[in-house]
């Protein structure tokens, strides 16, 4: 069975760097993108970024691009987004989801969710 | 980027009527790399429709999706109470990927 599993949820203060996961299961991890996308307090779905996990290329949005770090550890089947310096604007629910690298794909596996809250 | 605008923002439907949901692209496609979403509360987005018409696995065929180009629909031909939810629409041929801005299909 294929699982996207997400860390749980997060309370930060401004300022403070975060590292979030998702852990994929049930598939060749390195056959497929993993994709960040951010969804603010009762807005839509924002794309921010992807990764192949078999060589780390990246793609960033250019809204989020320099603001956070996507990166994979494949050994573990893992994927993670990182902060260095959180801002309250960043709070919001954030999904991660597969596509396949071979072909333009749409994600057909999301993550359950990790929910950032950033308050001082 | 291509902007892709979703209308109308909210529609209130009763169960049984049709529906048609529409997603307009900033330029046109060369590849139909046009999916669409359904969100509830609560949940991540489920996949509907792939590759402009194309369903996904295990979803019901009163989904249905079309277009071309700039200009991509989805229908659902009769609404089932599990249906209000709110619908988007994302491109994923071109980077950076994109999302509509959603529409909400809400109980009349």
């Amino acid at each position: 069975e294929v699982q996207l599993v997400q860390s749980g949820a997060e309370v930060k203060k401004p300022g403070e760097s975060l590292k979030i996961s998702c852990k994929g299961s049930g598939y060749s991890f390195t056959s497929y993108w993993i994709t960040w996308v951010r969804q603010m307090p009762g807005k839509g779905l924002e794309w921010m970024g992807n990764i192949d996990p078999s060589d780390s290329y990246k793609n960033y949005s250019p809204s989020f691009q320099g603001h956070v770090t996507i990166s994979t550890d494949k050994s573990i089947t893992t994927a993670y987004l990182q902060w260095t310096s959180l801002k309250t604007s960043d709070t919001a629910m954030y999904y991660c989801a597969r596509h396949l690298v071979a072909v333009p794909t749409a994600p057909d596996y999301w993550g359950q969710g990790t929910l950032v809250t950033v308050s001082s | 980027e291509i902007v892709l605008t979703q209308s109308p923002g909210t529609l209130s439907l009763s169960p049984g009527e049709r529906v048609t949901l529409s997603c307009r692209a900033s330029q046109s496609f060369t590849s139909n790399f046009l999916a669409w979403f359904q969100q509830k509360p609560g949940l991540p987005p489920r996949l509907l429709i792939y590759g402009a018409s194309r369903r996904a696995t295990d979803i019901p065929d009163r989904f249905s999706g079309s277009g071309s180009g700039t200009d991509f629909t989805l229908t659902i031909s009769r609404l089932e109470p599990e249906d209000f939810a709110v619908y988007y629409c994302h491109q994923y041929g071109i980077s950076p990927l994109t999302f509509g801005g959603g529409t909400k299909v809400e109980i009349k």
